[in-house]
């Protein structure tokens, strides 16, 4: 099946640091990304909608200025969270959809667990 | 708000049985529905999709889809240890949306041998 990497898998930083999230789908091009987060014993919340060559789609909560979504080209999009605080410790997920394959089904990378001190 | 709800459980179950696990949704447009399984710590796992109302078998898994109910189900045959798991129910969103999935909060799953 299709493969989409995440990076780095787990990071902690200091308060007020920005710390950037790499999705790339390795075999296949995707020209919509998602972003997910998931706090503990919770679902995964969608945070944003990414799209190649145009602006992301937050969901109604999540700010735009702190939650930088970059998605430039049909296989990369980056998740940069700016001044982190200890709230945004949460595990990230990214999703992509194979836009030559089943379109329906979304391939999730690994993960990122983020850890704000 | 579309909403995706699933009993948290626990659900145990002994090696061997059949587990039962349910989801309903509220938006009654969905035409695309997931059964993914995420073990702690870990990302989501893709087990099922099914798109048109009735079963639909791969191997010990079974989803049931009735769209008139808004209910979509997930069975799993000679259940392992293995299995236990959280299993997430999601939905897939309109083109509006993007095709986002919309999961529900997740049936934790616990085999006992």
């Amino acid at each position: 099946g299709a493969v989409v990497s995440q990076h780095p898998s787990w990071v902690i930083c200091k308060s007020g640091t920005s710390v950037k999230i790499e999705c790339r789908s390795l075999d296949f091009q995707a020209t919509t990304m998602f972003w997910y987060r998931q706090f503990p014993k919770q679902s995964l919340m969608l945070m944003a909608t990414s799209n190649e060559g145009s602006k992301a789609t937050y969901e109604q909560g999540v700010e735009k200025d702190k939650f930088l979504i970059n998605h430039a080209s049909l296989t990369l999009s980056t998740l940069t969270v700016t001044s982190a605080h200890p709230e945004d410790s949460s595990f990230y997920i990214c999703s992509a959809r194979d836009l030559g394959g089943v379109v329906n089904i979304q391939y999730f990378g690994a993960g990122t667990r983020l850890s704000v001190l | 708000q579309k909403e995706v709800e699933q009993n948290s459980g626990p659900l145990s179950v002994p090696e061997g049985a059949i587990a039962s696990l349910n989801c309903t949704y509220s938006d009654r447009g969905s035409q695309s529905f997931f059964w993914y399984r995420q073990y702690s710590g870990k990302s989501p796992e893709l087990i099922m999709s099914i798109y048109s109302n009735g079963d639909k078998e791969d191997g010990r898994f079974t989803a049931q889809l009735n769209k008139a109910s808004q209910y979509v189900s997930l069975l799993i045959r000679d259940s392992q240890p293995s299995d236990s798991a959280t299993y997430l129910c999601a939905v897939m969103g309109s083109s509006n949306s993007g095709y986002a999935l919309n999961f529900g909060k997740g049936t934790s799953l616990l085999v006992t041998p």
